[in-house]
């Protein structure tokens, strides 16, 4: 019974470099949620997709950040050009249906530094 | 999304009641009130949740204030593997699937 998967977790990327962050949820659920955590700060939401489509992105910076959730395959955070304050643990999160109320399953989280 | 006030930290022995409050005094008639934890570098993990009543699960208890303006956590008996941070969040319950606002929490340490 396996639970929300994301790789890798842990990434290691230059200035400059782009990294992908990878998300499985768990099967049949069709929410997926991104969230980021900096260093010694709270949880920030990121962005909500359901299949195909993005749902809520109002956490998203502007700019070089975007994600996607295919129809198959898992969800990808892909951040172009990265640069030293995008280094933070990035938790993907997914939750089965539409209620208010319904559960949201974290994975572990990809722990991306930027040299 | 209305704001929640939690106690920064909390320190309690292992195997004792733990009691960890939350103030919502802006609560909405629709809005639930969501528990989540966050052990040393995991993710999150649910607790428990409720709307009016008093809610048991194999985890721990929530007690709801009759106004629903505070509630309380309940670890029946902790352990050293609750030592976590406990989030305290309201979930519209007319806006369907959203997201969760994570506030600064409190960070619970249990003594062995």
């Amino acid at each position: 019974n396996a639970g929300v998967m994301q790789n890798p977790r842990h990434l290691v990327r230059r200035r400059g470099q782009e990294a992908r962050l990878r998300c499985s949820p768990v099967k049949g659920h069709s929410h997926v949620y991104w969230y980021r955590q900096l260093p010694e700060e709270g949880l920030k939401f990121m962005v909500y997709l359901q299949k195909e489509n993005i749902i809520d992105e109002s956490g998203m910076p502007k700019e070089r950040f975007s994600a996607e959730f295919p129809k198959e395959g898992p969800s990808i955070l892909r951040i172009q050009q990265v640069v030293r304050g995008d280094s933070a643990a990035y938790f993907c999160a997914s939750s089965r249906d539409r209620a208010s109320t319904d559960t949201q399953y974290f994975g572990p989280g990809t722990r991306l530094t930027v040299l | 999304d209305a704001k929640t006030t939690q106690p920064n930290s909390m320190e309690s022995n292992e195997e004792e009641p733990v009691h960890l409050p939350c103030n919502h005094s802006t609560i909405s008639g629709t809005d639930y009130i969501h528990w989540y934890r966050q052990l040393p570098s995991q993710g999150p993990e649910y607790v428990i949740h409720g709307l009016t009543s008093n809610v048991n699960n194999r985890m721990a208890s929530l007690a709801i204030a009759e106004d629903r303006k505070s509630s309380t956590l309940i670890l029946h008996r902790a352990t050293l593997r609750d030592a976590a941070v406990y989030y305290c969040i309201l979930r519209d319950g007319t806006q369907g699937a959203q997201k969760l606002v994570f506030g600064q929490g409190t960070r619970l340490t249990i003594n062995p």
